[in-house]
């Protein structure tokens, strides 16, 4: 177990959907990333915040969006739904600003039929 | 442009022998690496890591080696178990920048009986 829980495990939405994906970083971790792994890729890196503020962007879509709140837990909300956007999205935190040794959660699992 | 590359998909080692895990990359700002393991429906798992100042760096039977002038990086597993068995991950990033990791598209290893 990493320390890091991210809600749901499963998706399923039609096109056109809005979705939200949360995650509950490591206790004491103020640095929340997102990732999509879509099929047979590798990780992407989505977007990055460290306690509360945006601190990088990585190849992430207009219709995508995260926030990190005062508890530190994130969501990242994806609207507009397409079916290339069907992917594991995962959420990884660490303690400082750099993404080292990230721990990450165990992914949502997202299906837009 | 894919700045870690990873260009075994897979690889198959029997159980007691050495595994070779491979990983190229093309950013010289990139001064740390690490390795990811991850199982079917999991997160992936931080393994071990090497900074740009050592050219190897060894944690039990897991050793990685770095050659900068090549811009490659290899993990080592001695003796390769069956519970090895999982898709590797190798991923870079620039500390200095706070940088997200970049990361490979993944080798799945096999380790047979």
């Amino acid at each position: 177990d990493s320390g890091v829980t991210q809600t749901p495990k499963h998706l399923i939405t039609a096109t056109g959907q809005r979705v939200t994906l949360r995650c509950s970083p490591r206790s004491g971790d103020l640095s929340v990333y997102w990732y999509q792994q879509s099929l047979d890729q590798g990780l992407q890196f989505l977007i990055q915040y460290y306690n509360g503020e945006e601190r990088a962007k990585g190849n992430i879509l207009e219709r995508f969006s995260a926030q990190q709140f005062p508890d530190l837990h994130s969501e990242l909300n994806l609207s507009s739904l397409e079916l290339g956007d069907s992917a594991l999205y995962f959420c990884a935190s660490s303690v400082l600003g750099a993404n080292t040794e990230a721990f990450f959660g165990q992914g949502t699992r997202l299906t837009v039929v | 442009d894919q700045q870690v590359k990873q260009n075994s998909p897979s690889l198959s080692v029997q159980e007691g022998r050495i595994s070779i895990l491979n990983c190229d990359y093309t950013n010289s700002m990139f001064d740390y690496f690490l390795w990811y393991k991850k199982y079917p429906a999991e997160g992936p798992t931080f393994l071990i890591s090497i900074s740009s100042i050592k050219d190897k760096n060894e944690d039990g039977r897991f050793t990685v080696f770095l050659n900068k002038s090549a811009k490659h990086l290899s993990l080592h597993i001695v003796p390769s178990q069956p519970g090895d068995s999982a898709v590797y991950f190798c991923a870079a990033t620039h500390t200095g920048t706070a940088s997200k990791l970049t990361f490979g598209t993944g080798t799945r290893l096999q380790v047979t009986l």
